[in-house]
Order: C-alpha cells, then structure tokens, then sequence
C-alpha cells in the first residue's frame, strides 16, 4: 500500500510567480485535503477535495485554487505569490464520508517566496 | 482566534517516565479529537483518535483522556523513549458545516526524551 506522496519537495519562487503543488492520496481514499503550515505553527486547513469536488475551504483567499483528478490525486494552485506564502505545504488524504476518517500525511512541500 | 490550544510550547521528560501532552479547545461543536507527531522534514504522522462519545483510549504506550466538560484533552505516553521525541500537535474536527471533516490544529509541543 503506497502513502500520500507529494511533489516537489522543495520550491524557491518569486513574488508574483504562480506555483503548482501536486498530492498522490493514499490507495483506497478518495478525498485529499491541503494545509499550510507556517514556521512555528500547526498546520491550518486551506480546502478539501472529495470525489473532484471542492468540500469546503478555510481562511483563504481566492488565489489558492486547488483541483482533484479521478484518481483521487489533487493541486493546489497559488497565483500572485505573496512573501507570506512560505510555507510548508502539506496533503492529507482519507477515506472520506465521516469527519472521523483519520487523515494520513504527505511529508510536504517545503515552498520559499523570494 | 485560536480554537486548539496547547499551552507547552515545549516538554522535557527522562526516559522511562511518563510524558503528558495536554491541549485545550473552545468550540464545544468538536467531536472528534487526534494527536499526530511529527519529525522534521516529515509530515505529520498518525497516533492515536477519541471520539466525543468516549472520554479515553488506549494503543500501546499512548492514551488519550478527553475531558469534555473542562473542553480539555491529554496524551499520555508510558514508558516515554528517545525515539519519541518529537513535535505532537492535537487536532479536532467536527461534523456539519462547510469545512466537513477540517482539522484545527494546536500550535504544537516540542517533546524531548532524555536517555
């Protein structure tokens, strides 16, 4: 059984640039969900993904976009990168259906915004 | 607003003691609560779950008490190991709304177990 695997690892962009992260789900899980953690800080919920549709979406603004494909793998988008975006990036995936479906890690995308 | 506390930013523990790991939440609507470690470099790695219906479960070294009126949950791992250290966030979820299945998670504790 493969786990949550995420693609690339590290990531340097420039202000203004647009990025592309990409999240492979765990076999057997159909939804995928994004969380940006800040240095020093637990991870914070972007959105997530369930059978390609968005499923709900935190404090966020518009220009984190994100898509998930029939096989369950998923991006998240970011326009108009800001220096605050640096982050590490990661990609939960779970089987879906009740909130108590435990959802399994990605090691992440650590991203710099220069 | 910060609705997953974890007031330690950091525990120091001997090796063969007990450590515990608490966390405090304020949106009474959760109803679902995990602890997850991670290393650096690493993603989160899954511990161990409770359910609001249960106020403790156990998996080997690790037990969670769930405190539900004082809005309060533990983690408690015996015998603590060298290999545990690590940084544990606690995180809590809730059924409904439009975030379904969302984790808030704590700030994290920084774990160091001294052989």
């Amino acid at each position: 059984e493969t786990g949550v695997t995420q693609s690339p690892t590290h990531l340097i962009k420039t202000r203004g640039q647009q990025v592309t992260l990409r999240c492979s789900s765990q076999s057997g899980h159909n939804t995928v969900s994004w969380y940006q953690q800040a240095l020093g800080q637990g991870p914070q919920f972007i959105f997530q993904y369930y059978r390609e549709e968005e499923n709900g979406r935190g404090n966020f603004p518009p220009r984190f976009s994100g898509l998930q494909f029939p096989n369950y793998s998923s991006e998240l988008n970011v326009n108009a990168l800001e220096l605050d975006d640096s982050a590490l990036y990661l990609c939960a995936s779970s089987g879906g259906g009740t909130t108590s479906d435990t959802q399994y890690f990605g090691p992440g995308t650590r991203l710099t915004v220069l | 607003d910060q609705q997953v506390k974890q007031n330690s930013p950091s525990l120091s523990v001997q090796e063969g003691r007990i450590s515990i790991l608490n966390c405090d939440y304020t949106n009474s609507m959760f109803d679902y609560f995990l602890w997850y470690k991670k290393y650096p470099a690493e993603g989160p790695t899954f511990l161990i779950s409770i359910s609001s219906i249960k106020d403790k479960n156990e998996d080997g070294r690790f037990t969670v008490f769930l405190n539900k009126s004082a809005k309060h949950l533990s983690l408690h791992i015996v015998p603590s190991q060298p290999g545990d250290s690590a940084v544990y966030f606690c995180a809590a979820s809730f059924a409904g709304g439009t975030s379904y299945g969302k984790l808030t998670f704590g700030q994290g504790t920084i774990l160091t177990v001294h052989p």
